[in-house]
């Protein structure tokens, strides 16, 4: 099974701010990775997929980066609907596995 | 509008079956893969089982967790992919979420959530 890591597991950033979270998985996945959004008492939204490609609907200001076994979410500019907590996972072999998951606190 | 809707969950003692449903719109359900995944209390995400598309014979994976004790279907009649959970352990209890997963994406589309208790 491959392992997910994300870092930080936590962050603290004010509007406007440029956020990056890491995911780290335990073997090459290429650029089989998915980024997700998750709000307290809602659905995950699926935000990138592909490591880089945006799901329909999503705006530019998140973009993913990486490939092999690093990579990176950024929010170039962060607004109030984007605290929450931020989701990789994996899809080139079963079992699919996510990472722990960053929150993305107000400052 | 593609819209997916579970339902079935509710409270369940130890070693109970419980089905839940996931019913598509906007869509034909046999033309995608459709995930299952899981999330306990204060807990992350976890992917639980997939149904592949009646391209690929509606095989199925699953993670080592519900192995043996969870099995995906489809009806394609009532546009529904079904979670049949057996052998229902307390580590079971979560929302659970179907998603749908179109060739070289995934997970693009999910359902709001059904709760599954399982306590005695």
């Amino acid at each position: 099974e491959i392992q997910m890591t994300q870092s930080p597991s936590s962050l603290s950033a004010s509007v406007g701010d440029r956020v990056t979270i890491t995911c780290r998985a335990s073997q090459g996945i290429a650029n089989s990775l998915a980024w997700f959004q998750q709000k307290p008492g809602k659905a995950p939204k699926s935000l990138i997929y592909a490591t880089s490609r945006l799901q329909s609907g999503v705006p530019s200001k998140f973009s993913g980066s990486g490939s092999g076994t690093d990579f990176t979410l950024t929010i170039s500019s962060l607004q109030p609907e984007d605290f929450a907590t931020y989701y990789c996972q994996q899809y080139i072999t079963y079992p699919f596995t996510f990472g722990p998951g960053t929150k993305v606190e107000i400052k | 509008e593609v819209q997916l809707v579970e339902s079935g969950g509710g409270s369940v003692q130890p070693g109970g079956s419980l089905r839940l449903s996931c019913a598509a719109s906007g869509y034909i359900v046999s033309d995608h893969h459709t995930d299952w995944v899981r999330q306990a209390p204060g807990k992350g995400l976890e992917w639980i089982g997939r149904t592949r598309n009646k391209a690929r014979g509606y095989t199925t994976e699953y993670a080592a967790s519900v192995e043996g004790r969870f099995t995906i279907s489809t009806d394609e009649s009532k546009n529904s992919v079904y979670l049949q959970m057996n052998s229902l352990k307390i580590d079971d209890t979560a929302v659970y979420y179907c998603s749908r997963s179109p060739n070289g994406n995934i997970e693009d589309v999910w359902g709001q959530g059904t709760l599954v208790a399982v306590s005695s």
